[in-house]
């Protein structure tokens, strides 16, 4: 059964970093692309940042391009989002999200639990 | 800035059918966009129905189904239920490794 257990989140300066995490299991975890989605209170849901399976590129939204940085361990199966120079504005929920297949644009099958992300004086 | 629009929110009988559709501010969907679709109930994580245009999700009842109808993807519900009423998002591949969400559709069941 594929699980996905989202951790990290909490509450935040401005201008603070914090780090998500994203542990996952049964599905050979370097056969796919993960990302990141957030969902602001009340909003919509909003894609974030990808990696490959290798780990070896990466991408983001231009929201947070210069401030996060996404990456994985394969060897501990665990996907992680660095989060630097926080703004209100990035307060939301976050869930990793599994590539659908081996290919990478198929788009996202299995999701995390989601973390909560705070930022605030 | 290209925007991926869905319609705010539609509304369906129990046991009808329901298309719910996902364009882009500028251009055409199509398969290159590799067109997805997620529900979510308000404080739970997305579920998903949809990838890769067309094909569903471990678990997903046949009763949904994606498609491209006209110049936008499309997901369709059939024989609609109570617990089918959620938000519904779309989101497309750019190209690049970039995917951006459409707004949502709140579906309502009555």
């Amino acid at each position: 059964e594929v699980q996905l257990l989202d951790s990290g989140g909490g509450l935040v300066q401005p201008g603070g970093s914090l780090r998500l995490s994203c542990a996952a299991s049964g599905f050979t975890f370097s056969n796919y692309a993960m990302n990141w989605v957030r969902q602001a209170p009340g909003k919509g849901l909003e894609w974030v940042s990808a990696i490959s399976g290798s780990g070896g590129s990466t991408y983001y939204a231009d929201s947070v391009k210069g401030r996060f940085t996404i990456s994985r361990d394969n060897s501990k199966n665990t996907l992680y989002l660095q989060m630097n120079s926080l703004r209100v504005e990035d307060t939301a929920v976050y869930y990793c999200a599994k590539g659908a297949t081996t290919r990478p644009r198929e788009g996202f099958d299995y999701w995390g639990q989601g973390t909560l992300v705070t930022v605030s004086s | 800035q290209t925007v991926v629009t869905q319609e705010p929110s539609f509304s369906v009988s129990p046991g009808g059918t329901v298309t719910l559709t996902c364009g882009l501010s500028s251009g055409s969907v199509s398969t290159s966009y590799y067109p997805s679709w997620y529900q979510q109930t308000p404080g739970q994580a997305p579920r998903t129905l949809i990838y890769s245009t067309n094909t569903r999700s471990s678990g997903v009842p046949d009763r949904f189904s994606g498609s491209i109808l006209g110049n936008k993807a499309a997901l369709t519900i059939t024989g609609a239920q109570a617990d089918d009423e959620s938000d519904y998002y779309c989101v497309l591949y750019m190209g690049n490794g970039i995917w951006v969400f459409g707004g949502g559709t709140k579906l309502t069941v009555l």
